[in-house]
């Protein structure tokens, strides 16, 4: 069990569906981040939140789009995606937006585009 | 961020100690050294990280080199719940809140 949780574990989505996916944690940390994982590949990061401002879009197609409503929650919006688009998406959260504080992370939902 | 380098793969002996190298020899005076793990179908787990100090932890041990070109992650039991993909990353403070995976190393963890 992680104290990060996402929601939903598994989605399957059209191309031309909208969907979100939610992650919650309530370690009052202050840092939130989503990373897209290939198969058999390491988690690439996509994008930061510090003290719910946007603070990192690792270069991201618009068709994701972050949002982070309050300090612990913190939404993946999915429109118009591309099979290549399935993979494993994960959340995780610091304490503070700085280097010496650890990354925890969820367990994924795990994202397939048809 | 300086980059890593870590075996593709190793294998350990359950019960023993599992000892896991990586190289991060353009490591900055002020880079942290973290250790994440994955096991298969779940997120990455937070192990340990260190600066200049070995540190250790209910998890693992870090052991960083006097001159901070390589580190060695110690798992003193290996158990087979151990057996996962382990990650040695360089942070640096002004890359800001990066985390940046690289390969790692598959351990798996052999009766």
């Amino acid at each position: 069990d992680t104290e990060v949780t996402q929601t939903p574990k598994h989605l399957v989505m059209g191309m031309t569906n909208k969907k979100s996916l939610k992650c919650e944690q309530h370690m009052g940390h202050r840092a939130m981040y989503w990373y897209k994982q290939k198969a058999k590949k390491p988690p690439e990061l996509m994008f930061v939140y510090s003290y719910e401002k946007l603070s990192i879009n690792e270069s991201v197609p618009s068709r994701f789009s972050p949002e982070c409503p309050n300090s612990s929650l913190l939404n993946l919006h999915l429109h118009a995606l591309q099979p290549e688009d399935s993979a494993l998406y994960l959340c995780a959260s610091s304490q503070y937006d700085n280097y010496n504080s650890p990354l925890h992370f969820g367990n994924g939902t795990r994202l397939t585009v048809t | 961020d300086a980059k890593t380098t870590q075996p593709t793969s190793m294998d350990c002996a359950e019960g023993r100690a599992a000892n896991l190298p990586c190289n991060h020899s353009t490591i900055s005076g002020n880079e942290y050294v973290y250790w994440y793990r994955q096991i298969h179908s779940q997120g990455p787990q937070y192990i340990i990280h260190g600066l200049k100090n070995n540190e250790t932890n209910e998890m693992a041990s870090l052991i960083i080199t006097e001159d901070r070109k390589s580190s060695t992650l110690i798992l003193p039991h290996a158990t087979l719940r151990d057996t996962a993909v382990y990650y040695c990353i360089v942070r640096a403070p002004r890359t800001g809140n990066k985390l940046t995976f690289g390969g790692g190393t598959r351990v798996l963890v052999k009766p």
